[in-house]
């Protein structure tokens, strides 16, 4: 499996908290992603990056930021989360957007 | 805009049979195509790709699928499936134009199980 982490990977919060999800990897991939997944809508991209610093948006990108500070580490967070958010969310990692995809563990998110 | 169609949401067979699972895609330009599988409670992890040359791809765990351009198919099978198999399996296409940032389309997946 490819080195990618996923923190934390389950967590319970309340709705209007702010919540930060983090993705490791140590495959020197340029490109990550983070999906969410959800019951009869398959995998979904919420943001993704070209590089340090470069982030763009994906299909349902509101609500929520990234970050991507160091090639390793992308950083998701919901600003002010609600209980549409619940869900579990993926991220992957690519040597290039037209290459597969390798996906960390998930993390479980709970919006109560 | 491209768009991938797994065409059964939940098929059911038992140990032994064999497996086709449909997946079409609207693009007709060069693309490259992937076959996805997600165990229960696990993630998604590759199971076999298509960039180019022989259209009939192999790949772990006894898994092919077949590259019809005229078709837009990429149809996944195995001859003989086992209790194991039973997981959620992702079909995937992307341009398969080098440079610059090419979406990822997925399908919406075909639930798989399989009885012993």
């Amino acid at each position: 499996d490819a080195g990618i982490t996923q923190s934390p990977r389950h967590k319970v919060t309340e709705t209007g908290t702010p919540v930060t999800l983090r993705c490791h990897q140590t495959e020197n991939h340029r490109y990550m992603y983070w999906y969410r997944q959800d019951p009869g809508h398959g995998l979904r991209l919420i943001h993704y990056s070209y590089g340090v610093k470069d982030t763009d948006k994906g299909e349902v990108s509101d609500g929520y930021s990234v970050s991507r500070s160091k090639t390793e580490d992308f950083l998701l967070t919901l600003e002010s989360a609600t209980s549409s958010q619940t869900s579990v969310y993926f991220c992957a990692i690519s040597e290039s957007s037209t290459y597969e995809q390798y996906f960390g563990p998930g993390t479980r998110l709970t919006v109560t | 805009a491209q768009s991938v169609s797994q065409h059964n949401h939940h098929v059911i067979l038992s140990e032994a049979a064999s497996l086709e699972l449909g997946c079409n895609y609207s693009y007709g330009g060069t693309v490259n195509l992937f076959w996805y599988v997600q165990y229960p409670g696990q993630h998604l992890q590759l199971l076999l790709k298509y960039f180019s040359g022989d259209p009939l791809v192999k790949g772990i765990k006894g898994f092919e699928a077949e590259f019809i351009k005229s078709k837009f198919s990429f149809n996944l099978r195995k001859p003989s499936v086992q209790w194991s198999d039973t997981a959620e399996y992702f079909c995937a296409v992307t341009l398969g134009i080098s440079g610059g940032y090419q979406k990822v389309t997925f399908g919406t997946g075909t639930k798989l199980q399989v009885i012993p």
